[in-house]
């Protein structure tokens, strides 16, 4: 079946821009999870979804970022005025719902939007 | 001391060899645990959950020590095509809703002809 899509799949623009980037989870997974990973590095947790509620945004780095996720399927995640820190590969990872330890937790990641801001 | 640990090697490792990983977490309230693989420019996938009791899967065994607090990943007989990136993850459960997985920053692993 489908899996997880990102678009765009890269992404250049100016210091000083917005840009959105879109994830489209698996049909049925209501667990989404936005990660960056800059080159060389591991993954940076940004936020997380279940459903369209996000009980933990911990992970954003600045109040230039922001997600919202609507009909708990396709999310958004928005960085406002783009600076040459924010250029990475920001991952979007779906799971299902669980209840027993361990299961559902699964994360099944889309291929990523790479960023590059001039 | 880091969530996750894991050395960050590069493993280089000629074809056939037997190579081990280990991770260590911290919180001991943890309760799930992974390992994933990401390939060069590619997104992380799923290798295997590690269970209690340990587990197989062809040529990869993991094993979970609760009382050191460490996983490990063994691969038998590697492949070329096993040269990748390594990534422990770990799941603590904790009270409310946090779902967030706690990430290594992997183990690089080479294998060579």
């Amino acid at each position: 079946g489908a899996g997880v899509s990102q678009s765009p799949s890269n992404k250049v623009t100016e210091k000083g821009k917005d840009v959105e980037l879109r994830c489209d989870p698996i049909s049925g997974h209501t667990a989404l999870y936005w990660y960056r990973q800059s080159l060389g590095q591991g993954l940076e947790f940004l936020i997380y979804f279940q459903g369209n509620s996000a009980p933990d945004k911990s992970g954003l780095p600045s109040d230039r970022f922001s997600a919202e996720r609507t009909g708990g399927s396709v999310s958004t995640l928005t960085i406002q005025r783009t600076q040459q820190e924010d250029s990475a590969v920001y991952l979007c990872a779906s799971s299902l719902d669980f209840g027993l330890a361990g299961y559902g937790e699964t994360q099944y990641f889309g291929p990523g939007t790479r960023l590059l801001v001039l | 001391r880091k969530e996750v640990e894991q050395d960050p090697g590069p493993f280089n490792v000629p074809e056939g060899a037997t190579v081990a990983f280990n991770c260590t977490y911290s919180n001991s309230a943890s309760q799930s645990f992974f390992w994933y693989r990401q390939d060069c420019r590619k997104e992380p996938k799923l290798l295997m959950s590690v269970y209690s009791s340990g587990n197989e899967d062809g040529r990869f065994t993991a094993q979970l020590n609760r009382a050191s607090q460490y996983i490990s990943l063994l691969i038998r007989d590697s492949k070329l095509s096993d040269s990748a990136t390594y990534l422990c993850v770990v799941s603590p459960r904790g009270a409310g809703n946090n779902r967030k997985l706690i990430w290594g920053l992997g183990t690089s692993l080479a294998v060579n002809p």
